[in-house]
């Protein structure tokens, strides 16, 4: 079974500043990580995956991820924040190659707000 | 492409009505899944598709939630009757491959 942890369920930053969003998961098998952002009233938008190779991801609108086996952790990261960042962003998880691997586990989501 | 489409966006009915949710998955894509999002619960899968056929229907709450999905371009979600704790927004998403969703803007519903 798999399990993701949101480590703060709000993040404020001043634009312009780092944002970081932590994420750390539990899987008894080699996962997939994701990072999934959604904006006020809409569906949610696929960030960026990590699947294999690379463990720096990179993603839409300047985030990127880091897939760091040994700690668990797949924290999001922009190194300057935007007001447009402003929204929730969800962390997921679901097992890697070998099957079964359509079912999503999410975490409870980061609202991160950008201030002026 | 116009990615996964859901309508309506938004439905308010009363306790006791039916409740038909539709969502046109992005083309080509073989797997359609149906989540439910609520402040409780956060993200909920309630079931999901793979070329047109239900794989996995452990997640749907109870005998009141159906879904079908008659062919590749087309899948609804139907609860009956409904209940104000189906209030919620549920989403619809759709994949090339299992683990890469793509999801729907969601229908927002509200059971009174």
């Amino acid at each position: 079974a798999q399990s993701v942890t949101q480590l703060g369920s709000h993040v404020s930053v001043s634009e312009g500043a780092l944002v970081l969003l932590r994420c750390n998961y539990s899987s008894s098998v080699p996962p997939y990580l994701f990072w999934y952002v959604q904006y006020p009233n809409q569906g949610l938008q696929l960030l960026l995956k990590y699947t294999t190779g690379a463990t720096l991801v990179k993603g839409i609108n300047g985030f990127e991820a880091e897939f760091k086996k040994s700690e668990t952790s797949f924290h999001l990261t922009k190194p300057s924040a935007h007001m447009s960042d402003a929204a929730e962003y969800f962390c997921a998880v679901t097992r890697g190659s070998g099957g079964s691997n359509y079912k999503l586990t999410f975490g409870k989501g980061t609202l991160l707000t950008v201030n002026p | 492409d116009a990615g996964v489409i859901q309508s309506p966006r938004h439905e308010v009915t009363e306790m006791g009505q039916e409740v038909t949710l539709r969502c046109k998955p992005i083309s080509g894509h073989d797997y359609l899944f149906w989540y439910r999002q609520t402040m409780m619960r956060g993200l909920e899968l309630l079931i999901y598709f793979n070329n047109n056929v239900p794989i996995d229907d452990s997640g749907m709450p109870e005998d009141r939630f159906s879904a079908k999905m008659p062919n590749a371009s087309f899948s609804t979600l139907k609860i009956q009757p409904s209940e104000p704790r189906d209030s919620a927004v549920y989403f619809c998403a759709s994949s090339p491959r299992a683990y890469e969703q793509y999801f729907g803007p969601g229908t927002r519903l509200t059971v009174t």
